[in-house]
């Protein structure tokens, strides 16, 4: 069964503008970690945020913010004013439980910033 | 922040060779490697789980014999593509564990890109 879903293969938007990228996700594990990377077209994955399934605060790390609504096991990426270089694929993960250090990624989404 | 190293970036070889790809842990010790498997425009699929002195673990579907992997040191596990063929043409990208994995401690390699003609 997925684990990871995100439903964008595509996403458009204007420079300067915010952008939201969805993923939910599904586990019946209680701890958990939540991780977006970034995957330009050189193919190295670029960390950008965590969220764990314990934590009471949204993640942010400068334009970058996670939108973790736990009781839709959602984990959306919000990216504030857009800009060329975040042009790339953008790519949801899970990881679940405290011992099992396997990571599953979703489908991806492809972001494409427009000047 | 931590690196990852992988070599080659690129290889091209002929049906019926191996290949080998190495993952280096280049300022830190891996505990744990993991290998995945990423076709174009796709997902990244892990392939295998790599542990320093022990056999690897693969997931399912993924041929052991297939695609050899050693972890034989802290720093260095490395992916042999046994005998590869047009359909194991894809883009390999290895990640290393420091430690327990926790807030984002997974850190990739540059990825290798395998064609095989």
């Amino acid at each position: 069964a997925q684990k990871i879903t995100q439903t964008q293969p595509g996403m458009f938007v204007q420079e300067k503008e915010a952008v939201t990228l969805d993923c939910t996700y599904d586990t019946s594990d209680p701890s958990y970690g939540l991780f977006w990377y970034k995957q330009p077209s050189s193919g190295e994955m670029i960390f950008l945020i965590y969220q764990g399934s314990y934590d009471q605060q949204n993640a942010t790390e400068g334009r970058y913010s996670l939108n973790f609504q736990k009781a839709r096991k959602s984990a959306n990426l919000v990216i504030s004013a857009s800009q060329l270089g975040d042009s790339a694929m953008y790519f949801c993960a899970m990881r679940e439980g405290t011992n099992n250090n396997d990571m599953r990624f979703g489908a991806g989404t492809r972001l494409t910033v427009k000047p | 922040g931590a690196v990852v190293s992988q070599h080659p970036s690129w290889v091209i070889c002929k049906s019926g060779t191996s290949v080998k790809i190495e993952c280096r842990s280049l300022d830190f010790q891996a505990t744990t490697m993991f290998w995945y498997r990423q076709f174009p425009k796709q997902s990244l699929m892990l392939m295998a789980t790599s542990n320093e002195g022990s056999k690897a673990t693969y997931e399912q579907g993924v041929e052991k014999d297939k695609f050899l992997i050693n972890h034989a040191s802290l720093t260095l596990s490395t992916l042999t593509v046994t005998s590869a063929h047009p359909e194991d043409s894809s883009f390999y990208i290895c990640s290393a564990i420091m430690g327990q994995m926790n807030t984002g401690e997974l850190f990739f390699g540059e990825g290798s890109r395998l064609t095989v003609l």
